[in-house]
């Protein structure tokens, strides 16, 4: 069974760069049918993508965050990580990781991580 | 980028009720569609894909429809678990691959 860890800090301050790491379990992430993807919600808000990546390396970032955001991946540990630059307090967030199963161009996230409350506060 | 918009905000429906949420995209996305639930401190549980086909392991009860622009999902006679918020995603040609802002199902 496909488990998918967060892991990182959980609380940073105004300007640090947010680093992320996502433990792939119970299956291989050098799959040819799924990205691997990072998904955030702020405290009460919906859900916003952040950034997918292939195993191969080949990434998809939302124009939102593409400016200070950096998504990587480790075949040989089964892990793909996040970064994000410059955090304020507009970060604060819960971040998931997900598997992306992709058809054609795009696709669902069909497996979840439990998440990681990251705060950003001075 | 496609702009995925959800009705309603809130829903009230008595358990064993129907419960029918809407999102609409504001372009056609085809069938690239997918429906997510969250229960309070979960994480979202994928429900459908390519509009209408359910998940691995999601209740019959749980159903979706549309193309193009309008998508719906529908939950026959809702049980105590179904009590969530409710997420629409599409998946159509490059990202962004955006949510809908959710729809709230509760206790009537």
């Amino acid at each position: 069974q496909l488990q998918l860890q967060e892991s990182g800090p959980g609380l940073m301050r105004p300007s640090e760069t947010l680093s992320l790491t996502c433990s792939v379990s119970g299956g291989s992430i050098s799959s040819d049918s799924h990205y691997w993807g990072w998904i955030r919600q702020p405290p009460g808000k919906g859900l916003e993508w952040i950034a997918s990546i292939y195993y191969r390396g080949y990434t998809h970032y939302n124009l939102s965050l593409q400016s200070r955001v950096s998504i990587s991946i480790d075949t040989s540990k089964n892990q793909f990580s996040l970064r994000l630059s410059s955090v304020t307090a507009a970060d604060t967030a819960v971040f998931y990781c997900a598997r992306q199963r992709v058809i054609g161009t795009g696709g669902w996230f069909d497996t979840w991580g439990q998440g990681i409350l990251v705060t950003v506060s001075s | 980028e496609i702009v995925m918009t959800q009705s309603p905000a809130t829903l009230s429906v008595s358990p064993g009720e129907r419960a029918t949420l809407s999102c609409r995209a504001s372009q056609s996305i085809s069938s690239n569609l997918a429906w997510y639930q969250q229960t309070p401190g979960q994480a979202p549980r994928l429900l459908i894909y390519g509009a209408s086909t359910r998940a691995t392991g999601i209740p019959a009860r749980f159903s979706g429809s549309g193309s193009g622009t309008e998508f719906t999902l529908t939950i026959g006679s809702l049980q105590s678990e179904d009590f969530a918020v409710y997420y629409c995603q599409h998946y159509n040609n490059w990202p962004p691959w955006t949510f809908g802002q959710g729809t709230k199902v509760e206790i009537k």
